[in-house]
């Protein structure tokens, strides 16, 4: 079956750097999508990533190694308005979204 | 402002009853879709459509049904609600002629079947 796998909950401290992992198993690859939801709020769109490697975007980077199936997303110089949830999403080789729980992160002062 | 909007942001709903969730966008995307996102669990795709006057089925479409008449609404109806269709509804859409298509989502509809 496929799976993506991310931590639940992760605490950091404001200013920090907290790196996201997600782990995926899918039938196929075509992109894996990085979301940002704040509690009750909608998701949206961080980061997307189809090559080996790092994309920065001002403090988030995400970063894919495909033959590990693995990815994070990596937050620097946190905030409070950073806490929220991280979703990581895998699309398939039917080109469908394959989501994550969500990897709920709580930034304290 | 351009987005997608949901109606109605909640809703409470007796079992057995009938009720359309609304969805509708302003951005001409082709493609549109409804997911529900129940806590511990990703976010699971109820129905689909890649264009107007098309409909697909998704992970969990059991006790749902879409149609799109046009390109800018997309209501999913529950013909007999259930209490485990208790759940955040959230509808999206996005450009699939564009590489990435990132998702744009609705405010969501909290529903909660009693």
């Amino acid at each position: 079956g496929q799976n993506i796998d991310q931590p639940t909950e992760m605490t950091a401290t404001e200013g920090a750097i907290v790196q996201i992992n997600c782990t995926y198993q899918t039938s196929g690859f075509n992109g894996l999508f990085w979301y940002q939801q704040h509690a009750g709020e909608a998701p949206t769109f961080l980061s997307y990533n189809v090559l080996d490697g790092l994309e920065e975007k001002g403090r988030f980077s995400s970063f894919l190694s495909r033959s590990k199936g693995y990815s994070y997303l990596l937050l620097k110089e946190l905030q409070m308005k950073d806490s929220a949830s991280y979703l990581c999403a895998v699309m398939d080789s039917n080109y469908q979204l394959i989501w994550g729980a969500g990897t709920k992160l709580i930034i304290k002062p | 402002i351009a987005g997608i909007t949901q109606a109605p942001t909640s809703q409470i709903l007796a079992a057995g009853r009938r009720m359309t969730l609304r969805c509708t966008q302003d951005m001409r995307h082709n493609a549109m879709y409804w997911y529900r996102q129940d806590l511990g669990l990703g976010l699971r795709l109820i129905h689909y459509s890649n264009t107007a006057g098309t409909t697909g089925k998704g992970e969990v479409p059991d006790g749902y049904s879409v149609s799109r008449a046009n390109t800018d609404d997309f209501p999913l109806t529950l013909a007999s609600a259930v209490p485990s269709q208790t759940s955040v509804y959230f509808c999206a859409s996005s450009d699939s002629t564009a590489n990435p298509s990132p998702l744009h989502f609705g405010n969501g509809t909290r529903l909660t079947v009693t």
